[in-house]
């Protein structure tokens, strides 16, 4: 089974500080995609990250990046200098072949 | 407890023709959402909805596309004389409504329209 685990429900950081939120996932498949949601208030589903599992080099947009471990399958998103606008439920995605699984979520709040 | 049901999980139609998705939510969830996902592009929002009512369809396209949640059943989205730029995978998420409600994503429909 193909499967997406996000073990924080929810997580907290201060306006300016940096947080870490985990994934990770289980396959057979050595080619995927992997990628961070962030959906807001608005409920639409907005794209933060993406990351080509054949690539060794982690990915980087602006504030966001991951921490990409393939071997332990593992794939964290790492936000610095926390905004407000940060604060949204964080969906961590697996897609082998335009096949989406997702998470749970993990709802982030940032604290002013 | 069985998640968000989709299906078909491929459905291969010809230009012109319909297409129907179905999305049954989780037990207990009263909200359907609907998001299309291009290729190698992120899920975009298209309608919002609850039972027998259409809450937000803003990412909707104005013609040919439409969808319900009728009272009973499941959640249908409907695509009348697809054309090939409809060819996408189509996600059904639910919810229980709250603000604070994790969204539960079904598996998706792949559409393809040759």
């Amino acid at each position: 089974a193909q499967t997406v685990t996000q073990s924080q429900p929810e997580m907290s950081v201060q306006e300016a500080e940096t947080v870490t939120l985990s994934c990770t996932y289980d396959t057979s498949e050595s080619d995927y995609y992997l990628f961070w949601y962030k959906q807001p208030p608005s409920r639409q589903m907005i794209l933060v990250i993406r990351q080509e599992a054949y690539k060794q080099q982690n990915a980087t947009e602006n504030r966001f990046s991951v921490n990409f471990q393939k071997a332990a399958k593992s794939f964290s998103l790492k936000i610095s200098d926390s905004q407000l606008g940060d604060a949204a439920m964080y969906f961590c995605a697996y897609n082998p072949v335009n096949d989406m699984r997702f998470g749970a979520g993990t709802r982030l709040t940032v604290k002013p | 407890n069985a998640g968000v049901m989709q299906n078909p999980r491929h459905l291969v139609r010809r230009r012109g023709q319909e297409a129907r998705l179905r999305c049954s939510p989780m037990k207990g969830h009263s909200h359907v959402y609907w998001y299309r996902q291009l290729p190698e592009e992120g899920l975009k929002f298209m309608v919002y909805l609850q039972k027998e009512n259409i809450i937000d369809e803003s990412g909707m396209p104005k013609e040919r596309f439409s969808a319900e949640f009728p009272k009973e059943g499941p959640s249908i989205l409907r695509i009348q004389q697809v054309v090939r730029g409809d060819s996408a995978a189509y996600f059904c998420a639910s919810s229980q409504g709250l603000y604070n409600s994790p969204l539960h994503f079904g598996n998706g429909t792949r559409l393809t329209v040759t």
